[in-house]
């Protein structure tokens, strides 16, 4: 069955250290994959994506992520992190031929000042 | 224009009211979304429109209604909702498929509190 494993339910990193957010999923093909951010009380706005090609990817707001086939992840980075980051991070696959995401069920960034 | 926009911002209501919810998009996506979403949970899929027709519905209980008047807009209606529906209801759209890698554009939600 499709699915997508977010490990870390919370995570608590100082301001200026770096950061790491893991994702793994589980797919018959190659995957459409996806990392979305949400303030509280917020809509989802999308960071980046991957469908093929160069297996690391920048996003918007410093953001990147390293798809990695032989290990079924694709975790998200980012080399120094800032207050503004303390959100609700999903990893969502998109459903091959479907409308549907698949979405992890999210890690909760703490940023310490 | 890449935003998704949703009415009203917030939204309280008892179990006998009727209301809606409203959303609207000028990307020209051709698909647009309701998900739920309940607290430290992801978004869980209600409807999908393709086209203004429903395409699917992810056996949401008959208390909500969706409508999708034209290729822009979206409603909910809702009616005899319960407590539990009390929730963030999220609007997306698509430029298409989400399985061939279409992302989706998601509003900034209605908070809904059923009394």
């Amino acid at each position: 069955a499709q699915s997508v494993t977010q490990p870390d339910i919370h995570i608590t990193v100082s301001e200026g250290a770096s950061l790491e957010l893991r994702c793994n999923y589980s797919y018959g093909a190659t995957p459409y994959l996806f990392w979305y951010v949400q303030s509280p009380g917020q809509g989802l706005q999308l960071l980046l994506k991957y469908f093929s090609g160069d297996t690391l990817v920048q996003g918007i707001k410093g953001f990147e992520a390293e798809f990695k086939r032989s290990q079924s992840s694709f975790n998200l980075r980012k080399p120094s992190v800032h207050w503004s980051d303390a959100a609700e991070y999903f990893c969502a696959v998109g459903a091959r031929g479907t409308y549907k995401y698949i979405f992890g069920t999210g890690t909760r960034l703490k940023v310490l000042a | 224009d890449t935003e998704v926009t949703q009415t009203p911002k917030h939204l309280v209501m008892g179990m006998t009211n009727k209301k809606s919810l409203k959303c609207e998009q000028h990307m020209g996506h051709r698909a647009m979304y309701w998900y739920k979403q309940k607290a430290k949970k992801p978004p869980e899929l209600m409807f999908v429109y393709s086209y203004e027709k429903l395409s699917i519905n992810e056996s949401v209980p008959s208390r909500f209604s969706p409508e999708c008047p034209n290729s822009s807009l979206l409603n909910l209606h809702l009616h005899a909702l319960q407590p539990e529906d009390s929730a963030l209801y999220l609007c997306a759209s698509s430029r298409g498929l989400a399985g061939v890698g279409n992302e989706q554009f998601f509003g900034p939600g209605t908070r809904l509190t059923v009394l």
